[in-house]
């Protein structure tokens, strides 16, 4: 059974705090992606990973950083966290051996962040 | 115009009824559509992908895709309470990126 594991299932934090989110999949997936959600902004990228030590920018990186030293560890960093920044955040990976780009995500369980 | 569109909803039918939740997407290169299925509080977890134009069923889930009219559509028979969810269309694009409608909210009354 495939597997993304997040480290927390909420999480509250003082604004301005710096906060990590983990991320750890089994998949031996390639690419690797952080979302937030918020009610009535659907699924938004923040940023997305598709090998080790490499990152890309999504639709809304600012406030946001990551990293990946391992393959299947996926982290996101709020540098100087504010209160815009509660939100669902969901981990997600997905397969991109053989040229298969285009295939689905699996997600993780999602940590709700609450920043006070 | 956003690049995946989704019925605003919410969206309602008695148990038992067919519902049928459609998408439209502006990019005329998408390979590649699925359906996922969020409970409230949950994450999305997949249920659906197609990749070719015509109907693909599993069980009481049809998906349909027409890649001329660029639209991706899922039925869901003989809707249970169960059923009730946030359904996501989604694309997968370069590098696997998938770019998500907003939702339609679905309610099965029993």
């Amino acid at each position: 059974d495939v597997k993304v594991t997040q480290s927390s299932r909420y999480l509250v934090k003082r604004t301005g705090e710096k906060v990590f989110l983990e991320c750890v999949q089994d998949m031996d997936h390639e690419n690797m992606f952080w979302y937030r959600q918020d009610p009535g902004l659907g699924l938004r990228l923040i940023y997305f990973s598709y090998d080790v030590k490499m990152k890309e920018k999504g639709d809304i990186p600012e406030g946001y950083s990551v990293s990946r030293e391992k393959k299947e560890r996926f982290s996101l960093i709020l540098e100087s966290a504010s209160t815009s920044q509660t939100s669902m955040y969901l981990c997600a990976s997905s397969d991109a051996r053989d040229g298969r780009s285009y295939t689905e995500a699996f997600f993780g369980q999602g940590t709700r962040l609450t920043v006070v | 115009q956003k690049e995946v569109e989704q019925n605003s909803g919410p969206l309602s039918v008695p148990e038992g009824a067919i519902a049928s939740l459609n998408c439209t997407y502006s990019d005329r290169g998408s390979q590649s559509f699925f359906w996922y299925r969020q409970y409230s509080g949950k994450s999305p977890e997949l249920i659906m992908s197609i990749y070719s134009n015509g109907d693909k069923e599993d069980g009481r889930f049809t998906a349909q895709l027409n890649k001329a009219s660029q639209y991706v559509s899922l039925l869901i028979r003989d809707s249970q309470p169960s059923d009730s969810a946030t359904y996501l269309c989604a694309l997968a694009g370069d590098a696997g990126k998938s770019t998500f409608g907003d939702g339609t909210t679905l309610t099965v009354k029993p």
